[in-house]
């Protein structure tokens, strides 16, 4: 139990468009989710908290025009990177707490590589 | 907000030898704190985690121990093999809120 997927695993994009990430957790309900990005052999770096029905919560340091969020079900969050450059390119993984359960832990999706042209 | 530091970068360690690996946090609100283990282009896996309500977990041959009032908490594998070879990251939560991660140790096990 607990699986996170994310779509798609890896996607290349031209400098200038716009990429969407899809973050769902398979066999629970997830009130809260979060994406972090992670650079070449760095750390994972929080971003935002998708919380289902209202707005994300950005850390600080990220542009939120930037890195659209939407966590319109209790399974489904999308993260959207606008107008993407070279220096977006990461490797971005999503993870959620399970809304029933009484851990404390976050269940993380597999990522995605995007590459920015 | 918190800031997680993590030490050392890299550890190299001969086979059956332990490894330990450090971290401090600045948050003394956070009371949840996980360790992952992370291949290459691969996702996290958690392998231990500890409360502040606990001094010391251990798991077969991993173990966490915790010093709420230093604020730091440190992973213990024993008799390692070449499989535990990897990056291991230490996390600090509020109560399984956001995780803010310490910078990742490169274990190699040496055979």
């Amino acid at each position: 139990g607990a699986v996170v997927s994310q779509h798609p695993s890896r996607v290349i994009c031209k400098s200038g468009t716009s990429v969407k990430i899809e973050c769902r957790s398979l066999d629970f309900q997830a009130t809260t989710m979060f994406w972090y990005r992670q650079f070449p052999k760095q750390s994972l770096m929080l971003m935002a908290t998708s919380n289902e029905g209202s707005k994300a919560t950005y850390e600080q340091g990220v542009e939120k025009d930037k890195f659209l969020i939407n966590h319109a079900s209790l399974t489904l969050s999308t993260l959207t990177v606008t107008s993407a450059h070279p220096e977006d390119s990461s490797f971005y993984i999503c993870s959620a707490r399970d809304r029933a359960g009484v851990s404390y832990e976050q269940y993380f999706g597999p990522g995605t590589r995007l590459t920015v042209t | 907000g918190e800031n997680v530091e993590q030490h050392p970068s890299t550890l190299s360690v001969q086979e059956g030898d332990s490894a330990v690996i450090k971290c401090t946090y600045s948050d003394s609100a956070s009371n949840y704190f996980p360790w992952y283990k992370q291949e290459l282009g691969k996702r996290p896996q958690l392998i231990i985690d500890i409360r502040s309500n606990v001094g010391e977990k251990k798991d077969q041959r991993i173990a966490v121990t915790l010093n709420k009032t230093a604020k730091h908490f440190s992973l213990h594998i024993t008799e390692t093999q070449p499989e535990d070879s990897a990056v291991y990251f230490c996390a600090a939560s509020i109560a399984g809120n956001q995780f803010y991660f310490g910078t990742g140790t490169s274990l190699t096990v040496i055979p």
